[in-house]
């Protein structure tokens, strides 16, 4: 099984900042990483996949980066509907795994 | 729209058996493979298991192998979930998601299941 781990595991951040979250595979995945968002009391929403695409309707400030086992998601403008706990997953091989979640908290 | 509306969860005994349903709309369900994905009480998320569009595959966690089982009923647009021997670390709200290219665009809200004596 693939270990996804995330870092930081909380992220205080003030808005209008720029926020990085990195995500690190135990071994590689090449390029299929997706990166979750969720809030409180709501299912997760897909944000990236391919590691660097956009879902449909996904603001331009999310982006994604890396390959293999080094990923990291960067949103560059902070906004109040950001602060969420987002979640890493590889769909390489089986069982599909998820990392254990930053949650992006405002400073 | 798309939407996914899972239910049958609630509260059962250790050892006893729970079975979940998705119920989709919005989009041909029979074109898409569908996936269970849980999450314990302020844990992060688990996939489960995933079976494809036709049913002809399908693939679990190892944790719930031998015990889960996914299925589905495409004329009905239902994806289903049997759950047997529970266990209290199967406590969790269970999402049903749609595939797309192997990530999850479209979830339901979820559906609890408490499993404690």
């Amino acid at each position: 099984e693939i270990v996804m781990t995330q870092s930081p595991a909380t992220l205080s951040v003030s808005p209008g900042e720029r926020a990085t979250l990195s995500c690190r595979a135990s071994q590689s995945v090449n390029s299929n990483l997706a990166w979750y968002q969720q809030k409180p009391g709501q299912a997760p929403r897909l944000l990236i996949y391919v590691a660097s695409t956009r879902a449909t309707g996904i603001p331009a400030r999310f982006s994604g980066s890396g390959s293999g086992t080094e990923f990291t998601l960067t949103i560059s403008s902070l906004q109040s509907e950001d602060f969420a706990v987002y979640y890493c997953q590889q769909y390489n091989n089986w069982p599909r795994t998820f990392g254990q979640g930053t949650k992006v908290e405002i400073k | 729209q798309v939407q996914l509306v899972e239910s049958g969860g609630g509260v059962v005994q250790p050892g006893r058996s729970l079975r979940l349903s998705c119920a989709a709309s919005g989009f041909t369900f029979s074109s898409y493979g569908m996936h269970w994905v849980r999450q314990a009480p302020g844990k992060g998320l688990e996939w489960v298991a995933v079976i494809w569009y036709d049913g002809s595959n399908k693939y679990y966690v190892d944790s719930v192998k031998g015990r889960f089982t996914i299925s589905r009923d495409n004329s009905k647009n239902t994806l289903f979930l049997q759950m047997n021997s529970l266990r209290a670390e199967d406590t969790a709200v269970y999402y049903c998601a749609r595939d797309y290219g192997a990530v999850y665009e479209y979830w339901g809200q979820g559906t609890l299941v408490t499993v404690s004596s």
